[in-house]
């Protein structure tokens, strides 16, 4: 079953500050976040392994809840270059295939 | 290195049709995926492999069919290609340890 992701999709002017959720019903070994520019291929940004970790990458950064089975990715600051759809892909358990489940997306738009 | 690189980028078929994309990585990884993209659904998994000569459905694998004869090459097969089979195909790879999918430039496939 695929995580639920939202909002849908998010329009900020640049410098604004935006979060994006990533909920799963199912328990979560870890959560990875990806980027994907229009007519491109998806970009890995960053994994959140069980154990609460919050990551960083420049001014984008999140958190996993292993509780909630939720994680949100932070971006602070938004520049023009983040504009894109973002997915977040869940694994289950861990290790064996790293196969991920991914969401429907987050189309972000980033307005000068 | 070339990464992951994807045959065809583009491709028109009509109902009923077969045809077979090629997916090939030189990054030595011993896992290899195959998704298909299709507006609002994101990325949905369709066969996967964990090395050579193995195979496994993921989430969508009816009417698609898989090969891994070869460590860098994995092949996504339509034996009889029908217009819901229309969508972006990516495919990605990665290795043990590794926490990042490396995805393809992707395959627009029109089944008319």
């Amino acid at each position: 079953q695929q995580p639920v992701q939202s909002p849908q999709a998010v329009i900020l002017r640049e410098g604004e500050d935006a979060v994006i959720n990533c909920s799963s019903s199912k328990a979560l070994y870890s959560v990875h976040w990806y980027r994907q520019k229009h007519g491109e291929a998806p970009v890995f940004l960053m994994i959140l392994l069980k154990g609460g970790e919050q990551k960083g990458h420049d001014k984008i950064s999140a958190s996993f809840n292993e509780k909630k089975q939720q994680s949100s990715l932070y971006l602070t600051a938004s520049q023009l270059s983040y504009s894109g759809t973002y997915f977040c892909g869940t694994e289950t358990s861990g290790g064996s295939n790293y196969k991920l489940t991914f969401g429907k997306g987050t189309l972000l738009t980033v307005n000068p | 290195n070339a990464g992951v690189t994807q045959t065809p980028k583009f491709r028109v078929l009509k109902t009923g049709q077969s045809m077979t994309l090629l997916c090939a990585q030189d990054m030595n990884h011993e896992y290899m995926y195959w998704y298909r993209q299709d507006p609002g659904m994101g990325l949905r998994l369709i066969h996967y492999s964990v090395g050579e000569g193995t195979t496994a459905k993921g989430e969508v694998p009816d009417g698609y069919n898989v090969s891994r004869l070869k460590k860098q090459n994995f092949l996504l097969g339509l034996e009889s290609a029908a217009p819901s089979q229309t969508s972006v195909y990516f495919c990605a790879s990665t290795t043990a340890g590794e926490a990042a999918q490396y995805f393809g430039p992707g395959t627009r496939l029109t089944v008319l």
